[in-house]
């Protein structure tokens, strides 16, 4: 299969600050897709980012596919966005089986 | 529009029985996938369904686990015999092209 690495592991914040979170995978790939897992457990679609740059609101995200990584930012954090943020693949074509990293956990204080 | 649906949202059973998860996938959508996730881990993948056959069934953990789906519409997965390890959350996703949307969720609890 396809390795697909998150960092960092675990994230504190306080309010207000911006982040970086990254994802690399071994394999090039035609889909990528960036998730936020809420404290109920719901995934929730941020980004279907394959190359390229993307921003939604205060969220953005790059994806270099040729040095196969791929950049989640968020800016003004809030308490909100607190909650686990998977990177997931699929290798070989845009449908098939999603390759998922092991996640960011964030964590935003007020 | 609706989103992916799941049932039952919460099925505690007894070591040994056998169950069954529904998941409705987004009208329209031709894929449907289920993943697993246990406690503090992230998603491992079981089966892919593209319209009504299976391309992709390499994460089924053993024979005790099946799936199936009628009419490019509802699948269900079997678990039968049910062993304590299979305590997780069943998440179903479907797709058309290639972003995938999930459904809450079904925890199961075997006791």
């Amino acid at each position: 299969g396809i390795q697909v690495e998150q960092s960092p592991p675990d994230l504190i914040l306080q309010e207000g600050a911006n982040s970086t979170l990254r994802c690399n995978f071994s394999d090039s790939v035609n889909n990528l897709q960036w998730f936020h897992q809420n404290p109920w457990g719901q995934l929730i679609n941020l980004f279907y980012i394959p190359s390229g740059t993307k921003q939604n609101g205060r969220l953005s995200a790059t994806t270099v596919a040729t040095e196969r990584y791929s950049l989640l930012y968020i800016s003004s954090s809030q308490t909100t966005d607190s909650g686990v943020y998977f990177c997931a693949v699929v290798r070989g074509s845009t449908l098939g089986r999603l390759y998922f990293g092991r996640g960011t956990q964030l964590t935003v204080w007020p | 529009g609706a989103g992916v649906s799941q049932s039952p949202s919460n099925k505690v059973t007894e070591k040994g029985k056998d169950v069954e998860l529904r998941c409705d996938p987004i009208s329209g959508h031709t894929a449907l996938y289920w993943y697993r996730q246990r406690l503090g881990q992230g998603l491992e993948f079981l089966i892919y369904f593209q319209g009504n056959s299976a391309p992709d069934k390499s994460g089924l953990p053993s024979d005790r686990f099946s799936a199936e789906r009628t009419g490019e519409s509802v699948s269900t997965l079997t678990i039968q015999r049910t062993q304590q390890e299979d305590s997780a959350v069943y998440l179903c996703a479907s797709s058309l092209v290639n972003t995938q949307y999930f459904g809450p969720g079904t925890r199961l609890t075997v006791l």
